[in-house]
């Protein structure tokens, strides 16, 4: 079984500032994990993943993300926000389902970012 | 290039109606996922299609709910004799390939209303 728990519903951050959104994890075996971004009226678009590797993962629009396996964590970081940044981040891991392949994802509920002018 | 398109991008429909939702997946990919987003929640898993054949379907809620893909690209959702618990938005996954370091790329979503 898996879980991903974003603590966090609501972030709120001046732009300009570094930015952080929580993420922890609860898997049997390897954790792969991801971050998505949900725009108003969009589909889900894809900002990082971590597979394996480096525990700093880089991604899209700035955005980077920490891998803690002690800490079973996978916090969403940018240096510098900006407005444009507003949306709702969710986090997600793979679900292994061996005895169908379907490998589809797990997601948290959700954390709505805004960047304050 | 091209992303997952689904169509219709809104549906309202009256309880007790027959819905179908399309989903055109990226071309080339393998995988095709169907998720249902209720309000305030994250996606959640219906089911996975690799190729034409329907592998896994456990996240389908009730035996009202059917999916297939027929030639392997296009993808439909249905649901038949629609409740007013099946409002949501239902989101369509693509991925190259079916190994686990693929990344899903999603389609807009339909927002199903049911009145």
């Amino acid at each position: 079984a898996q879980s991903v728990a974003q603590p966090e519903d609501q972030v709120n951050v001046a732009e300009g500032n570094p930015l952080t959104v929580k993420c922890t994890y609860s898997v049997s075996g390897n954790p792969y994990l991801f971050w998505y971004v949900q725009y108003p009226n969009r589909g889900l678009q894809f900002l990082l993943k971590y597979i394996t590797g480096d525990n700093l993962v880089k991604g899209s629009y700035g955005f980077e993300a920490e891998f803690n396996k002690s800490q079973t964590s996978f916090h969403l970081k940018k240096p510098s926000a900006l407005v444009s940044d507003s949306a709702l981040y969710f986090c997600a891991v793979r679900a292994l389902r061996i005895k169908t392949g379907a490998n589809n994802l797990f997601f948290g509920t959700g954390t709505r970012l805004t960047v304050i002018p | 290039g091209a992303g997952v398109s689904q169509s219709p991008r809104y549906k309202v429909a009256k309880r007790g109606q027959d819905v179908a939702l399309r989903c055109d997946p990226i071309s080339g990919h393998v995988s095709l996922f169907w998720y249902q987003q209720a309000l305030g929640q994250g996606p959640e898993f219906l089911t996975y299609f690799q190729n034409e054949a329907q592998l896994d379907k456990s996240g389908l809620p009730s035996d009202r709910f059917f999916a297939e893909r027929p030639e392997g690209s296009v993808s439909t959702l249905k649901i038949q004799r629609t409740q007013q618990e099946d409002s949501a938005v239902y989101l369509c996954a693509s991925s190259y390939r079916r190994d686990i370091s693929y990344e899903q790329y999603f389609g807009p979503g339909t927002r199903l209303t049911v009145t």
